[in-house]
């Protein structure tokens, strides 16, 4: 299996702008998840998902994201409108049921300029 | 509800020190844990794991044994190389489905 695919790796945009994040989880897998990491918070959980459904999406920071799953293979993450604050790494994880081990993509470097 | 504490890093070493890197964690239940390593430019990869109390995770020289009755899971490797140097994160997944991360610690070791 070629692992978790996140699309695009990197992705500069303007302030205002929407930005979409994608990701392919593993085949098989039924959770998937979305977080952010920033040099100021770490790694924060935004949104996870269990057979495609919105589990918890308490770490959303606002109206302005948004995520879906319309199927098992396949999620995005959207900013709309982008801000310089929401530069940060996204990364994307699956994980075969939800008491296993998660296994990440390459993960999406967003700069908002 | 869930968290997870690590100690601060940068941690700097010689190589072929001992290496303890602390995790502490709180959870209902009886969550799972991992030590996940993350290299420069890249995404967290899982290191080890533990499912259940007194288990012993173990991967590449890396050792954490999952101490209930102190709620800890600290990482060791008894002789650490240049090549280890990367982040490390102690990570829980507890009952809700959530996977829950440490801040991370930034193991640099020197030759």
């Amino acid at each position: 299996d070629a692992g978790v695919i996140q699309s695009p790796r990197h992705e500069v945009t303007e302030m205002g702008q929407e930005v979409t994040l994608r990701c392919k989880p593993i085949s098989g897998h039924n959770s998937l998840f979305w977080y952010r990491q920033t040099m100021m918070r770490g790694l924060e959980l935004l949104i996870y998902f269990n057979n495609n459904v919105p589990i918890d999406d308490s770490g959303m920071p606002e109206d302005r994201f948004s995520a879906k799953m319309p199927n098992a293979s396949f999620s995005t993450l959207k900013i709309q409108p982008s801000e310089p604050r929401d530069s940060a790494v996204y990364f994307c994880a699956s994980s075969l049921s939800e008491v296993a081990e998660a296994f990440f993509g390459q993960g999406t470097r967003l700069t908002v300029v | 509800g869930d968290s997870v504490t690590q100690m601060e890093g940068p941690v700097t070493l010689s190589e072929e020190a001992f290496l303890t890197i602390n995790c502490t964690y709180t959870a209902t239940g009886y969550p799972s844990l991992f030590w996940y390593v993350q290299y420069p430019g890249e995404g967290l990869q899982l290191l080890l794991k533990a499912t259940k109390a007194d288990d012993k995770g173990s991967n590449k020289g890396f050792e954490a044994t999952y101490r209930k009755e102190t709620t800890s899971f600290h990482l060791e490797k008894g002789s650490v190389q240049v090549s280890d140097s990367a982040v490390y994160f102690c990570a829980l997944l507890g009952n809700t489905g959530k996977l829950i991360f440490g801040q991370g610690t930034t193991l640099q070791v020197k030759p």
